[in-house]
């Protein structure tokens, strides 16, 4: 299985100031047709999860420009270019380029 | 309006079965991958099944002989059999077009 390892596993982040998330994987998330299958969610507080970022740097509809993926192979980014209260929450980074399909153990970003 | 509705969990004995349900609505379900991911309580997010357009499924270790995906293009749903239900089992199930679109989850509990 491929893992893939966050860090911090928590985030103190005073309003306003910027945060940033890493997803380290066991090996290179390039899928055959040359496409890297890494995705970002963020789960706010008793909700169910919200795609933010997928194909590594693909921001979906919706989600702030504050919010930008980066990364290839098999080391990635999450940055919030400043960070705002309704962004806590856990974050997590989704590998779909093998099977079985992995999650990240998730990030808690909370405000100090 | 894209939507994903999951029913079907419960209380259930360990040993016992349930089926759960996700009816998918505003978008081409047959030509989608779909997914079952889970949560424990106050746990991270777990990767369960999946099923590809050509039906061919997919299942993580924890569950695979136990829990069988399937899927009614005709109905525009996605299911979840699941059998010998363990305490370990006890989780939120969402479910997830792709890596795109969650269903707000159903919650199995497994206890005696």
């Amino acid at each position: 299985d491929v893992a893939l390892t966050q860090s911090p596993l928590s985030l103190p982040v005073t309003r306003g100031q910027p945060a940033s998330i890493s997803c380290r994987s066991g090996q290179s998330l390039v899928y055959s047709n040359g496409n890297t299958y890494l995705t970002w969610f963020q789960q706010r507080p008793g909700q169910a999860p919200r795609r933010l970022i997928y194909k590594v740097s693909i921001r979906d509809s919706g989600v702030p420009d504050r919010f930008s993926g980066s990364g290839s192979g098999s080391d990635f980014t999450l940055n919030i270019s400043r960070v705002e209260a309704e962004d806590v929450g856990v974050y997590y980074c989704m590998q779909g380029t093998h099977w079985p399909r992995t999650f990240g153990q998730g990030t808690r970003l909370e405000i100090k | 309006e894209v939507t994903l509705v999951e029913s079907g969990g419960a209380l259930v004995q360990p040993g016992g079965s349930l089926r759960l349900s996700c009816s998918a609505s505003g978008f081409a379900f047959d030509a989608h991958l779909m997914n079952w991911v889970r949560q424990a309580p106050g746990k991270g997010l777990e990767w369960v099944s999946s099923i590809d357009k050509y039906f061919t499924p997919y299942y993580a270790d924890s569950v695979k002989g136990r829990f069988t995906v399937s899927r009614d293009n005709a109905e525009n749903s996605l299911y979840l059999q699941m059998n010998s239900l363990r305490d370990e089992d006890t989780a939120v199930y969402y479910c997830l077009d792709g890596d795109y679109r969650w269903g707000q989850g159903t919650l199995v509990t497994v206890s005696s």
